[in-house]
């Protein structure tokens, strides 16, 4: 069974950092391409950033280029996602989610938890 | 980047009705066009891909359609179940976005 199982989240001050990691199961992280999504409170689903399996070229939404950094590690088949300097709006629960070979997200994990606060 | 506006933003219905979403897009997406079901707590579902191509598992109660800058999203007859909030997503194009969501709650 595919599975995608998100951890790392917590509370953290502005400024702050933290990392999330996605560790997946039934694939390689090495043959499919992975993305980070996240939902803000009273908001929809926001690409936040995605690594190409062929390569493993990171890209970016602008709201968070510069701040947060997504690696993948093979040999223990985890995407990460590095988050620095973080803000009140990054607060969300953050999704890890696979490209399928029909090229849409399928399936999704269960989401973490990311609160920026002092 | 493209941006998906869904509309409604809420749709009250009782079980057994038929629910009819609308998803537009800011410029043309071909049939890159998917819909996705999420109930509080849960992972997101893809219901459909390309516009009218229904995921495995999905039942027949869902159906999509359109091309270009239009999309529905049908659901014929309202189970219990498929109360939740709905998400549309384009991947014509970098970044892949999504639209603010149709939120399908029991009237």
């Amino acid at each position: 069974e595919v599975q995608l199982v998100e951890s790392g989240g917590d509370l953290v001050q502005p400024g702050g950092s933290l990392r999330l990691s996605c560790a997946a199961s039934g694939f390689t992280v090495r043959d499919y391409s992975t993305h980070w999504v996240r939902l803000a409170p009273g908001k929809g689903l926001e690409f936040v950033s995605a690594i190409h399996y062929t390569d493993g070229t990171a890209y970016y939404a602008d709201s968070v280029k510069g701040r947060f950094t997504m690696s993948r590690d093979i040999s223990k088949n985890v995407v990460y996602l590095q988050m620095g300097r973080l803000r009140p709006e990054d607060m969300a629960v953050y999704y890890c989610t696979r490209v399928s070979e029909a090229g849409w997200f399928d399936p999704w994990g269960q989401g973490t938890l990311v609160t920026v606060s002092s | 980047e493209i941006v998906l506006t869904q509309s409604p933003a809420t749709l009250s219905l009782s079980p057994g009705e038929r629910a009819t979403l609308s998803c537009r897009a800011s410029q043309s997406v071909s049939s890159y066009l998917g819909w996705y079901q999420h109930k509080p707590g849960q992972a997101p579902r893809l219901l459909i891909y390309d516009t009218s191509n229904r995921a495995t598992g999905i039942p027949a109660r869902f159906s999509g359609s359109g091309s270009g800058t239009d999309f529905t999203l049908t659901i014929s007859s309202l189970e219990p179940d498929d109360f939740a909030v709905y998400y549309c997503q384009q991947r014509s194009d970098w970044p892949r976005t999504f639209g603010q969501g149709t939120k399908v709650e029991i009237k």
